[in-house]
């Protein structure tokens, strides 16, 4: 079946514009999480969501990232006026229950110059 | 702090041998275990997952151990194939940020030598 699928591939963007990153999950799944992940680095939970729980927004690191899933499967990452540290791969999952198993994306390869 | 790491950064090994690679981690209330393999340019793959009520688990090719006493958590691929180069991952589900959720650490490269 079809796996957790993310659009762009790739994105090259000037500092201080704003990028938007798709994530379809795996139909059927209630859990979405970002994350994202710099060169060599680990991953670094940014928010997830739960079926129509408020979405847990911890991991965000600053009021520049939101996301939002809309009838509980698209989700979009939006990050304002991106910055040069925001260059990473950022990573989409989603699991049947929450936390446990994810099923990962290919990710979005972002690139601010 | 909390955190979930691993004790050697890169491993390299012949095709054929064992591997071992290792993950210690500090939340002994945290109840269940990932691997997960990450090739270039690919997301995380899930391996095999363990809970906290066991000490052992066995996949395909693959065994994850757990000792809970010394907070420490292996896994062992048997009969190392160059397809299992990748970048290997735990993950352990804690509560952070007021909330559960699971931890990655950061990864140990493994890189099979034919």
């Amino acid at each position: 079946g079809a796996g957790v699928s993310q659009s762009p591939s790739n994105k090259v963007t000037e500092k201080g514009k704003d990028v938007e990153l798709r994530c379809d999950p795996i139909s059927g799944h209630t859990a979405l999480y970002w994350y994202r992940q710099s060169l060599g680095q680990g991953l670094e939970f940014l928010i997830y969501f739960q079926g129509n729980s408020a979405p847990d927004k911890s991991g965000l690191p600053s009021d520049r990232f939101s996301a939002e899933r809309t009838g509980g499967s698209v989700s979009t990452l939006t990050i304002q006026r991106t910055q040069q540290e925001d260059s990473a791969v950022y990573l989409c999952a989603s699991s049947l229950r929450e936390n446990y198993e994810q099923y990962f994306g290919p990710g979005t390869r972002l690139t601010v110059t | 702090g909390e955190s979930v790491g691993l004790h050697l950064p890169t491993l390299s090994v012949q095709e054929g041998d064992n591997s071992i690679i290792n993950c210690a981690y500090s939340n002994s209330a945290s109840d269940y275990f990932i691997w997960y393999k990450q090739e270039s340019g690919k997301g995380p793959q899930f391996i095999i997952d363990i809970r906290s009520n066991m000490d052992k688990r066995q996949g395909q090719r693959v065994t994850v151990l757990l000792n809970k006493t010394v907070k420490h958590l292996s896994l062992q691929i048997a009969a190392t194939q160059p397809g299992d180069s990748a970048v290997y991952f735990c993950a352990e589900r804690a509560y952070r940020g007021g909330s559960e959720k699971l931890v990655f650490g950061k990864g140990t490269k493994l890189t099979v030598n034919p």
